[in-house]
């Protein structure tokens, strides 16, 4: 079973600064990477496939990078509906695995 | 516009037994894999069972193999999630996930239900 592994567990964050959330896989996943945004009491939300295509509806403030092992998620002016916790999904292997996430939170 | 809806959940008792539905729309049902996810209280997903766009593969996680059951029905466009056996363990919030593949590798979940919470105990 592929492990990722997220970084950091929590980041802290003023509103309109920036943010870089980390995603590593234990071996290649090649891009076969997405990203989920939850907010509390809700259901995730695809953020980032394929490692860095945005999915349907998602602002150009986000934006996802890498391949292979190393994979960042980046917001580039946090808006006060970005506070969430993140989570990465390899699909690579089967059946895929998620990360455990980062919360990102009000400073 | 693609939805869905789970039910289904509440309160049982060790040992028990509860039958999750997932009821879709907006999309061609059948041509999509479909996965329970769930999400104990504080904590992380975790993968419970998939199956494919035609119900005949499915696939569970060794922490429900031989007590869970995922099946579909195409005609009502809907996913259940049979759970017997139920354990303190087992509580959380079970969500349903429409992949963006008919089966295999290369799945990622594009839509997501509300959640239904289903809690273990005594």
């Amino acid at each position: 079973e592929i492990v990722m592994t997220q970084s950091p567990a929590t980041l802290s964050v003023s509103p309109g600064e920036g943010a870089t959330l980390s995603c590593r896989a234990s071996q290649s996943v090649s891009s076969n990477l997405a990203w989920y945004q939850q907010k509390p009491g809700q259901a995730p939300r695809l953020l980032i496939y394929d490692a860095s295509t945005r999915a349907t509806g998602i602002p150009a403030r986000f934006s996802g990078s890498g391949s292979g092992t190393e994979f960042t998620l980046t917001i580039s002016s946090l808006q006060s509906e970005d506070f969430a916790v993140y989570y990465c999904q390899q699909y690579y292997n089967w059946p895929g695995t998620f990360g455990q996430g980062t919360k990102v939170e009000i400073k | 516009e693609v939805q869905l809806v789970e039910s289904g959940g509440g309160l049982v008792q060790p040992g028990g037994s509860l039958r999750l539905s997932c009821a879709a729309s907006g999309f061609t049902f059948s041509s999509y894999a479909m996965r329970w996810v769930r999400q104990a209280p504080g904590k992380g997903l975790e993968w419970v069972s998939g199956i494919s766009g035609s119900g005949g593969s499915t696939f569970y996680a060794d922490s429900v193999k031989g007590r869970f059951t995922i099946s579909r029905d195409n005609s009502q466009t809907t996913l259940y999630l049979q759970m017997n056996s139920l354990r303190a363990e087992d509580t959380a919030v079970y969500f349903c996930a429409k992949a963006t593949v008919l089966w295999g590798v290369g799945q990622y979940f594009d839509h997501w239900g509300q959640g239904t919470l289903v809690t273990v105990s005594s």
